[in-house]
């Protein structure tokens, strides 16, 4: 199984300043298939990007991933209000599928 | 619009059976294959299984194999999660969630959920 860990687990930025999320992988896997899916409190998640580095149909050009091999990161360029959720990276390279433990991005 | 619905979860208790619905609108259901998620109350996102768009093909997590089944019926649009010998752990909101049309495991749209909980 493919362990997806996340750092930092919380987040504390500013609006309009930027945030830089971090996902690695325990293994590395062909295509860069990772996922990020943005999630607010009471709601579905939302595919944010794929492939590491495609936004999703209707996602800002604010948010932006990038990475291979073990390490991806998303980084959003100047955080509106919102945009404070928790988000989360996720591998579909190999079964079973496996999600990252999440970043909360909360207001400082 | 992709609208996917849940239904079935309630309350039930430790042992029991549970049969979850997801009724899909908004796209081409028998070409795209489907996953459910689950999440436990203040936790992350648990991918708990997938199915091929033809149902021939299925995966499932650990933690519910032999338990757990999925299906689908293509000609009613509706996704299917058959849970037995339920246990305390298995509380959840669960998801279903519709397969990209370039790689089927990657969940490209999700409903809103419905609640399990064993008790």
């Amino acid at each position: 199984e493919i362990v997806m860990t996340q750092s930092p687990a919380t987040l504390s930025v500013s609006p309009g300043e930027r945030a830089t999320l971090s996902c690695r992988a325990s293994q590395s896997g062909s295509d860069n298939l990772v996922a990020w899916y943005q999630q607010k409190p009471g709601q579905a998640p939302r595919l944010l990007i794929y492939g590491a580095s495609t936004r999703a149909t209707g996602i800002p050009a604010r948010f932006s991933g990038s990475g291979s091999g073990t390490e991806f990161s998303l980084t959003i360029s100047s955080l509106q209000s919102e945009d404070f959720a928790v988000y989360y990276c996720q591998q579909y390279n190999k079964w079973p599928l496996t999600f990252g433990g999440g970043t909360k991005v909360e207001i400082k | 619009e992709v609208q996917l619905l849940e239904s079935g979860g309630g309350l039930i208790q430790p042992g029991g059976s549970l049969r979850l619905s997801c009724a899909a609108s908004g796209f081409t259901f028998s070409t795209s294959a489907m996953s459910w998620v689950r999440q436990a109350p203040g936790k992350g996102l648990e991918w708990v299984s997938s199915i091929s768009a033809t149902a021939n093909v299925k995966y499932y997590a650990d933690s519910v194999k032999g338990r757990f089944s999925m299906s689908r019926d293509n000609s009613k649009n509706t996704l299917y999660l058959q849970m037995n010998s339920l246990r305390a752990d298995d509380t959840a909101i669960y998801y279903c969630a519709k397969g990209s049309p370039h790689n089927g495991a990657l969940m490209d749209a999700w409903g809103q959920g419905t609640t399990v909980t064993v008790s």
